[in-house]
C-alpha cells in the first residue's frame, strides 16, 4: 500500500530558529500532499495543500510566510517553520494521495513532534 | 476550520464489549473515511466509504455511509486491548478535495 515517510520524527529547537520537516511518498508519486497540525487531545487541522511545481494553497489563518512549503518533486514536500516560537510547538503530520486517484484515501506519515523552547 | 461532529468524545469499555461511534455533518460528503491514531503516530486508515448506504467491514470493524450522505458510523465488535487509541472520522466533499476531520473518539479498553 501507499507509504508516506516523515522526517524527523521529533525535533527540539530554540525560539527564533527555523525547522524543516520532510515528507516523502515512498512507493508512489504524489502531485499533491497535505500538511496538518495537531495539538494535544485535538483533531487534525489542515494547514496547507502542497502542489508539485506550484505554490501551496494555505488554509485561512495559516501564515504562509511562517510555514514555508516546497514541493519540488513528485515524492518530496517540505514544511519549514520559520522563526519558531513556543506556540508553534505541535504535532505536524503530512499526507499524500497518488496522482490520478482522486477518490483514493489519504495516507499519512508518522508525524513530527516539534518542541520550541 | 470546519469539523465534523463526532461522538462520543471518549469511551471506557470492558474487553469483549462492542463499541459504536458516529459522525454527523450539516452538509453532504461524497466520501467518508475512518482512521485510528495511536499516541505519537500518524492516523492509519481503517475503512473508506464511497457510496451512500454502503456498509463495509474490515475484520471486527464495520462502518456505514449514511443514506443522507451527512453521517457515518463505526462499530467495533468484541473489543480487545489493542483497540485502544483515538478514532477519527473524515469526510471529503468531492474527489481530490481536502479531508475534514471529526474531533475524535478516545477509546480505552479495560482487560
Amino acid at each position: 500500500g501507499a507509504v508516506v515517510s516523515q522526517h524527523p520524527s521529533r525535533v527540539i529547537c530554540k525560539s527564533g530558529t527555523s525547522v524543516k520537516i520532510e515528507c516523502r511518498s515512498l512507493d508512489f508519486q504524489a502531485t499533491t500532499m497535505f500538511w496538518y497540525r495537531q495539538f494535544p487531545k485535538q483533531s487534525l487541522m489542515l494547514m496547507a495543500t502542497s502542489n508539485e511545481g506550484s505554490k501551496a494553497t494555505y488554509e485561512q489563518g495559516v501564515e504562509k510566510d511562517k510555514f514555508l512549503i516546497n514541493h519540488a518533486s513528485l515524492t518530496l514536500s517540505t514544511l519549514t517553520v520559520t522563526s519558531a516560537h513556543p506556540e508553534d510547538s505541535s504535532f505536524y503530520i503530512c499526507s499524500a494521495r497518488a496522482p490520478g486517484q482522486d477518490s483514493s484515501p489519504l495516507h499519512f506519515g508518522n508525524g513530527t513532534r516539534l518542541t520550541v523552547t | 476550520g470546519q469539523q465534523l461532529n463526532q461522538s462520543p468524545q471518549s469511551m471506557f469499555i470492558q474487553e469483549g464489549e462492542d463499541v459504536s461511534m458516529n459522525c454527523t455533518s450539516s452538509s453532504i460528503f461524497n466520501t467518508w473515511l475512518w482512521y485510528k491514531q495511536d499516541p505519537g503516530e500518524g492516523p492509519v486508515l481503517l475503512i473508506a466509504l464511497y457510496k451512500a448506504g454502503e456498509l463495509t467491514s474490515n475484520g471486527r470493524l464495520t462502518a456505514q455511509f449514511g443514506i443522507t450522505r451527512k453521517d457515518s458510523f463505526l462499530n467495533i465488535s468484541a473489543s480487545i486491548p489493542s483497540d485502544v487509541g483515538i478514532y477519527f472520522c473524515a469526510g471529503q466533499r468531492w474527489q481530490g478535495g481536502k479531508l475534514i476531520f471529526g474531533q475524535g473518539t478516545e477509546l480505552s479498553v479495560k482487560p
